[in-house]
């Protein structure tokens, strides 16, 4: 049963415009959220995380929003650039469950930029 | 710093065959994951250690597998005796704290094939 849920398994975007991933969840106990590129042949690297008491956060291009009451967060690159293709893994973990140990991983989604 | 080092970056074997992994976490980190990618279940934990004392294995799959950390320099996972369905991405990871602001450092893995 997979608790957290990347539906999209790739998406093609013009460079310049925006990139919006999706991720849902079903896990209530969640409350804490991140967001991990992948690149092939490199192990996933740490993008940008956001606390359930937020519904935002922004670190330069990227965002990430949190919809709780619909269990979904999105992450939104902007513009985008070539070097932004890559697997996008959507993260999340429970409060008992404390740091890095309870993280449950989406499948991913592959990005893909258009020149 | 040379972030997570894993070996060998890939590995063939045949079924019925022993397979051991290595890892060698960023120095000071105190917590190592061992991660598994498969494309039908993604990312998934299989054990994690804190200060070389392994906390929680329910992830590990079968038996078969077993994950040692001798010194906080490093750590193994063996599969004995592997199978084609074994046959998947392995990540090592450490972290410096088991909190929320500590992301994952994963290393580059190593493609498993078993014949």
């Amino acid at each position: 049963d997979q608790q957290v849920k990347q539906n999209s398994p790739s998406l093609s975007v013009q460079e310049g415009r925006i990139s919006i991933l999706n991720c849902d969840y079903t896990n209530s106990m969640f409350d804490y959220f991140l967001w991990y590129k992948k690149y092939p042949a490199e192990g996933p690297t740490f993008l940008i995380s956001i606390s359930s008491i937020k519904d935002k956060n922004e670190d330069g291009r990227f965002t990430v929003f949190l919809n709780k009451s619909a269990k979904h967060l999105s992450l939104h690159i902007v513009p985008s650039q070539p070097g932004d293709s890559a697997v996008y893994f959507c993260a999340a973990s429970v409060r008992s469950g404390g740091g890095a140990d309870g993280l449950t991983f989406g499948k991913g989604t592959h990005l893909i930029i258009q020149p | 710093d040379a972030g997570v080092i894993q070996s060998p970056r890939h590995e063939v074997t045949e079924m019925g065959q022993e397979v051991t992994l290595r890892c060698k976490p960023i120095s000071g980190h105190d917590y190592l994951f061992w991660y598994r990618q498969t494309m039908m279940r993604g990312l998934e934990l299989l054990i994690y250690f804190n200060n070389n004392v392994p906390i929680d294995d329910s992830g590990m799959p079968e038996d078969r597998f077993s994950a040692k950390m001798p010194n906080a320099s490093f750590s193994t996972l063996k599969i004995q005796p592997s199978e084609p369905r074994d046959s998947a991405v392995y990540f090592c990871a450490s972290s410096l704290h088991r909190d929320r602001n500590s992301p994952l450092h994963f290393g580059n893995g190593t493609r498993l094939t078993v014949t």
